[in-house]
């Protein structure tokens, strides 16, 4: 099946520090969502992102389907922000509703 | 507009046993997906419901059961509890409609933590 790498597993940063985590993913995809979950272990789900480049505030992200990557860019970092992130992908050539998760990257936002 | 709400918060059960997790989706969405985070992991896909049938199933045994309501809601049933089942239980709401549309954004309730003893 299709392999979710997530680099880096962990990443301590200041507050204001800018951040960036990637996503590799082994096959084609139809459909690839970021994810945070907080302390408390909501997910909240940051972007729904096949392809392109989408900004939501501080965060942005960017997916390169062709070479099977996705990029997830925070700046400004607060410590609101620390948590676990997960990229996740639906892949084949149909949705098929299934999303396959990464190990995730832990961010520590220190004040 | 409430989003997706899951009971119990917490359950304890002893091995052997059977439960039953329960999940309404969020207003407007008609298909429920639920999944295992073991500690420290990314979430795994159990399965997916959608017109009170499951559509999709993950790499989980016929212990893991469910079912969908009229409603949308839908519960998820494990029977013959192993030590190996504690973990968050995820259910997470999405919109197809009538056609094979696009999965798009997932979103998530704030899970049920099995601990299994």
């Amino acid at each position: 099946g299709i392999q979710v790498e997530q680099s880096p597993p962990d990443l301590i940063l200041q507050e204001g520090a800018n951040s960036t985590l990637r996503c590799n993913f082994s096959d084609s995809v139809n459909n690839l969502q970021w994810f945070h979950q907080n302390p408390w272990g909501q997910l909240i789900n940051l972007f729904y992102i096949p392809s392109g480049t989408k900004q939501n505030g501080r965060l942005s992200a960017t997916t390169v389907a062709t070479e099977r990557y996705s990029l997830l860019y925070i700046s400004s970092s607060q410590t609101t922000d620390s948590g676990v992130y997960f990229c996740a992908v639906d892949h084949g050539s149909s949705n098929t509703g299934k999303l396959i998760f990464g190990q995730g990257t832990t961010l520590q936002v220190k004040p | 507009d409430a989003g997706v709400t899951q009971s119990p918060t917490h359950l304890i059960k002893t091995r052997g046993q059977q439960v039953t997790l329960r999940c309404s989706p969020k207003s407007g969405h008609d298909t429920v997906s639920w999944y295992q985070q073991a500690l420290g992991q990314g979430p795994q896909f159990i399965f997916q419901y959608y017109e009170e049938e499951e559509r999709q199933r993950g790499n989980f045994p016929d212990r893991f059961s469910g079912h969908q309501f009229p409603n949308y809601s839908s519960e998820l049933n494990v029977n013959a509890l192993l030590l190996g089942d504690s973990a968050l239980y995820l259910c997470a709401s999405s919109f197809r409609g009538t056609g094979f549309s696009p999965n798009e954004k997932l979103f998530f309730g704030s899970g049920t933590q099995l601990s299994v003893l």
